[in-house]
């Protein structure tokens, strides 16, 4: 079955840049969800089809993917980014099943 | 916007059932896949299945095939998902979440999700 692999963790300082990647082979021919997760809550979806943004979800906030790797940017960032962010496919080769990435704890220092 | 409320949390024997409900506000309900997704403590989230409500069609995780039922009532706007045979394993919080374009369940992403209901398995 399809893996997805994600750093267990990524701590940046306020106003710099994270970057959570999403490792998967070939996964440049899938299209990746990304869903940010606060504790105590649900998830919410960040970037849906590679890099779109939902409504009210700020610019600073961007998806890109190619190769073997979903990249989650996040810019200028901010203590309100805190949170679990998990990437998400759906596996075509294993009966049309949806695969998560183990998640990234990112951490504003 | 839609909003999804689900049901309370639940405490079952292993070996029992439990069935969850999820009421989606808003009037695009049949037309949007409701999903259901479980998240066990210190995990990621794990997709059960899902059901498009206009059509009845349903598609499960192989993992979940067998013993969990995935049903919606458009006429109360509610979806429904029943677990069977349950054990300690299926501790988790669960939730609906419906998709991100009607008509589909597969290749899809989910948002809103609801806000969550606690299922503790012990004897």
């Amino acid at each position: 079955s399809f893996v997805l692999t994600q750093p267990p963790s990524l701590s940046v300082a306020p106003g710099e840049t994270a970057r959570i990647t999403c490792g998967g082979n070939n996964i440049g021919n899938k299209t990746v969800h990304w869903y940010q997760q606060k504790p105590g809550q649900a998830p919410m979806v960040v970037i849906s089809y590679d890099s779109d943004r939902p409504s009210g979800i700020p610019e600073r906030l961007s998806g890109s993917n190619s190769g073997n790797t979903a990249t989650l940017t996040i810019s200028r960032v901010e203590a309100g980014d805190e949170a679990d962010y998990y990437c998400q496919v759906w596996d075509t080769n294993d009966d049309r099943q949806v695969v998560f990435g183990g998640g990234t704890k990112l951490t504003v220092l | 916007q839609v909003q999804l409320v689900q049901s309370g949390a639940e405490v079952r024997k292993p070996g029992s059932s439990v069935k969850v409900s999820c009421k989606a506000s808003g009037d695009t309900f049949s037309s949007y896949a409701i999903n259901w997704l479980r998240q066990a403590p210190g995990q990621g989230p794990e997709w059960m299945g899902g059901i498009i409500p206009m059509f009845g069609t349903t598609d499960y995780a192989q993992k979940f095939q067998g013993r969990v039922t995935i049903t919606a009532d458009e006429s109360t706007s509610t979806g429904y998902m029943e677990l069977n045979g349950l054990t300690s394993a299926d501790t988790a919080v669960y939730y609906c979440a419906r998709a991100g374009r009607p008509w589909l369940i597969q290749y899809n992403w989910f948002d809103p999700w609801g806000q969550g209901t606690l299922v503790t398995v012990s004897s």
